[in-house]
């Protein structure tokens, strides 16, 4: 069983525009929900994460949203420029576990 | 500071011959984690070191596959003997405790390329 799933697989966008990625998870156990970016042939990098104890995290351009009652969470990328076009993956993990799951991860392409 | 180093980055290698990949964490850095990840997916968990102990090694296939971690630095991932569906990218990443609200610092992976 997925324990988290991502969308949408791909996403495009043009500069200057908001890019929207969305993941949902079942276990209302998982209490850390970080965000990974990672370019063609490099290691996954953390972007930002939060804890559910806030709905909304925000660094730079980029923000978490939160929704514990619908567990699902969300990355928006504001003003998004080409050097964003990467894949990102959601991933999701409890206290006790130290054990990332990450998503399936989008892959997405800003036009210039 | 130096970052997460794999060796190599690259391997292609027929079916059953056997394959080893090798990680340094970053200095200082007590958790060592080997991921595997195949194209179009994220990284999943394949084990999970503390100094020298391997604490979770649960998703590790362990007929084939093995792992040490000497002297709690660095580590090395193993597969013998290596199948078709072993293709994929090997990513060691590390952190400074064992904890999940310490961020994990991935290295550049191993391509491992089975033919």
């Amino acid at each position: 069983q997925q324990q988290v799933k991502q969308s949408p697989q791909s996403l495009i966008v043009q500069k200057g525009g908001i890019s929207i990625i969305n993941c949902a998870y079942e276990n209302t156990a998982f209490d850390y929900f970080p965000w990974y970016q990672q370019f063609p042939g490099k290691g996954p990098a953390l972007l930002i994460a939060i804890r559910p104890d806030v709905s909304e995290k925000k660094e730079g351009r980029f923000t978490i949203s939160f929704n514990k009652s619908a567990k699902q969470f969300s990355l928006h990328i504001m003003d998004s420029q080409p050097g964003d076009s990467a894949t990102y993956f959601c991933a999701v993990d409890t206290g006790t576990a130290s054990k990332l799951t990450f998503g399936t991860g989008t892959r997405l392409q800003v036009t210039l | 500071e130096a970052g997460v180093v794999q060796s190599p980055r690259y391997k292609i290698i027929e079916k059953k011959q056997p394959v080893a990949f090798w990680c340094n964490p970053i200095s200082g850095h007590n958790t060592l984690y080997w991921y595997l990840q195949n194209l179009g997916q994220g990284p999943e968990l394949l084990i999970r070191y503390e100094n020298e102990e391997a604490v979770d090694d649960s998703q590790l296939p362990k007929d084939r596959f093995s792992a040490e971690r000497l002297k709690g630095v660095d580590s090395t991932l193993k597969i013998q003997p290596a199948e078709l569906g072993d293709s994929a990218v090997y990513l060691c990443a590390s952190s400074l405790v064992s904890s999940p609200y310490n961020e994990q610092f991935f290295g550049p992976g191993t391509r491992l390329t089975v033919l």
